[in-house]
């Protein structure tokens, strides 16, 4: 079982619409819960950070932890265009190596 | 002002070659990162070090050697360069090794 996991896309939404990234974690132990934005040809982003359960939100972000279910989510509401990127998870603390999921691709629709 | 910087942005060399990665940041921070993202787009780690010191080495041929002369910098030297080290190779620091990373922009590797 991968350390931490992400559906990789695309997930294509409409503009306007609520976006919904997941990402599932297997070590229990884990602290600190990071969403970054990567745009193609560049370097990922740090948007959100997260480190007990319950919701964060940021301007048009939302991250939400749930460890008893080991997910965490990010929700982009109101999505733009300029959304569209790719939305790596990271997972930090426990026996965590640092390892990022795999990405999710989420394109935005005009 | 950048925050994480990286030299050279592009490497185009022969296979066989050796080359060096140069890596700063300015932050102020502990904890500094190397990692691959290779075609696929995936972003492994190969190395971190906290205050100098190697904290994490994963399972990356000895041909990579990081150094870090001081918690500012981390350079990557990478000996008898291969076809399969063609990739982006991304530097980061944190805060501490649990903290949110920022990430430099990246060197684009390409052996031929």
């Amino acid at each position: 079982q991968k350390e931490v996991e992400q559906n990789s896309g695309p997930l294509s939404v409409p503009e306007g619409a609520i976006a919904s990234l997941n990402c599932t974690y297997s070590d229990r132990g884990s602290q600190s819960f990071f969403w970054y934005r990567q745009y193609s040809g560049k370097s990922p982003e740090l948007i959100m950070s997260i480190y007990s359960n319950g919701d964060k939100e940021d301007g048009r972000f939302t991250a939400q932890l749930n460890k008893a279910s080991q997910y965490v989510s990010l929700l982009i509401r109101d999505s733009q265009p300029s959304d569209s990127a790719t939305y790596l998870c990271r997972v930090a603390g426990g026996g965590n190596k640092l390892t990022f999921g795999t990405g999710t691709q989420l394109k935005v629709e005009l | 002002d950048t925050a994480v910087s990286q030299t050279p942005k592009y490497l185009v060399t022969q296979m066989g070659n050796d080359k060096s990665i140069k890596c700063e940041q300015n932050l102020g921070h502990d904890t500094m990162y190397w990692y691959k993202q290779d075609s696929k787009k995936f972003l492994k780690i190969m190395f971190s070090y906290n205050n100098k010191e190697l904290i994490i080495n994963e399972t990356v041929p000895n041909r990579f050697s990081p150094k870090s002369p001081d918690k500012a910098h981390l350079n990557l030297h990478i000996n008898s360069l291969e076809l399969g080290d063609s990739a982006v190779y991304f530097c980061a620091s944190s805060q501490d090794s649990a903290g949110g990373q920022f990430f430099g922009p990246g060197t684009r590797l390409t052996v031929l």
